[in-house]
């Protein structure tokens, strides 16, 4: 099993521009979740989907959207990217809940 | 608000000394704990957790104890070693919902001398 895979593992954007940061994963979990993490600060929640078809927000999904059209791919998109969503991201996924999670190695983006 | 905090940035040990990591919480809600050890550059990997109906869980070096009263968690490792250096999250759930959502501590990195 591959896990938790992240692409890119880097990525520098200007801003105003948008991309995607995909995200698989081939355990068969239901659960999938971003994060970002800040220099200094923990992880903070983006966006959390429970199974295909449903994705809800977490503590700071503004600027960012998702969907879950299958059990393996959760992809975050970003329009429009500020200075502010410069940050590292991470994927997750845990097969039930109060179950562990599973961290991919996380995308390193940088906007300027 | 942070709900989970661990207010040491950083702690330095000796090779072979005990190791504590410390982390508080707020949210009296929560009830099952883990902590996530971070190497630069990769993602986090989980390392041991907890329920609050017990007050300690133990994993070969790796030891945490709860105690719910003053809202306080520990990692004890046991002996240290040099592979553990790395950043320590501590991280809360309640099982209030059903969507296992984290709220993650800021970190501790951990440096183990030789």
């Amino acid at each position: 099993n591959a896990g938790v895979t992240q692409t890119p593992k880097f990525r520098i954007l200007k801003i105003g521009q948008s991309m995607t940061l995909q995200c698989a994963q081939d355990m068969n979990h239901n659960y999938m979740y971003w994060y970002r993490q800040d220099p200094g600060m923990g992880l903070k929640l983006i966006y959390y989907s429970v199974g295909a078809g449903i994705t809800d927000k977490g503590e700071v999904p503004n600027g960012y959207n998702v969907s879950r059209s299958t059990t393996e791919d959760f992809p975050l998109r970003l329009e429009l990217a500020a200075p502010s969503q410069t940050s590292v991201y991470f994927c997750a996924s845990s097969y039930l809940t109060q179950e562990t999670q599973y961290f991919g190695p996380g995308t390193r983006l940088l906007v300027l | 608000d942070q709900q989970v905090k661990q207010n040491s940035p950083s702690l330095s040990v000796q090779e072979g000394r005990i190791s504590i990591l410390n982390c508080d919480y707020t949210n009296s809600m929560f009830d099952y704990f883990l902590w996530y050890k971070k190497y630069p550059a990769e993602g986090p990997t989980f390392l041991i957790s907890i329920s609050s109906i017990k007050d300690k869980n133990e994993d070969g070096r790796f030891t945490v104890f709860l105690n719910k009263s003053a809202k306080h968690l520990s990692l004890h490792i046991v002996p240290s070693q040099p592979g553990d250096s790395a950043v320590y999250f501590c991280a809360a759930t309640g099982s209030g919902g059903a969507t296992n959502k984290l709220i993650f501590g800021t970190g501790t990195l951990l440096a183990v001398q030789p």
